[in-house]
């Protein structure tokens, strides 16, 4: 079965303080994605990233970074030099490629950066 | 380039009543995904649906609710006699049509209170 578990329930960081974000996914296919998403406290959910179990290659966007690791199923999310702006809940996702694409998500990681 | 777009926002209906959740997918999008996010937890899957057909309702609740993408307009999710439980915020999302899975653009979600 395919589950998504993110252990963090809350992270507290000050500004400008790196933040990683831990995401362990299990399933059974060969072939999957992996998403990011960000909820703000005004509630909609922005999309940050997709990747799909091929291409093991870390990303970077900005100060956004992805660590993508098949060996341990894990897809955690680092914040360089966090900002009070980055506050928010953090959901990642699993979508099987044979299926319906229907996301499963995490509980999500809810981040809170002070000033 | 209008984004998803969900009406209404809010939602205040008693116990007994029907709800009716709109969506209106992006430009070019034909596939419609229902999620909920009850307090404080994740999204779940309730539906997936295409221009006149129910291709996954595997998240569905078995009575009440219902869902339907016509071949004009928005997509509806109908909940029939709401109870508490179903307070929620209801997201719609919407992905291209084609080999998938393509990320799923989300709406600003509609915000449910049963009283």
């Amino acid at each position: 079965a395919q589950k998504v578990t993110q252990a963090q329930t809350e992270i507290s960081v000050v500004e400008k303080e790196d933040v990683t974000l831990d995401c362990v996914y299990e399933t059974r296919d060969t072939t999957y994605y992996l998403f990011w998403y960000k909820q703000p406290p005004s509630g909609e959910l922005v999309f940050l990233i997709r990747r799909n179990s091929f291409d093991e290659q870390n990303e970077i966007s900005g100060r956004y970074s992805w660590n993508f690791q098949k060996s341990t199923s894990s897809f955690n999310f680092t914040i360089t030099a966090s900002q009070v702006v980055d506050s928010a809940v953090y959901f990642c996702a699993l979508s099987e490629a044979q299926g319906t694409d229907k996301l499963i998500f995490g509980t999500g990681t809810r981040l809170q950066v002070f000033p | 380039n209008a984004g998803v777009m969900q009406n209404p926002r809010h939602l205040v209906r008693r116990r007994g009543q029907e709800a009716r959740l709109r969506c209106s997918p992006m430009k070019g999008h034909s596939h419609v995904y229902w999620y909920r996010q009850l307090p404080e937890e994740g999204l779940k899957f309730m539906v997936y649906l295409q221009k006149e057909n129910i291709i996954d309702e595997s998240g569905m609740p078995k009575e009440r609710f219902s869902a339907e993408f016509p071949k004009e307009g928005p997509s509806i999710l109908r909940i029939q006699q709401v109870v508490r439980g179903d307070s929620a915020a209801y997201f719609c999302a919407s992905s291209l049509t084609s080999l998938g899975p393509y990320e799923q653009y989300f709406g600003p979600g509609t915000r449910l209170t049963v009283t």
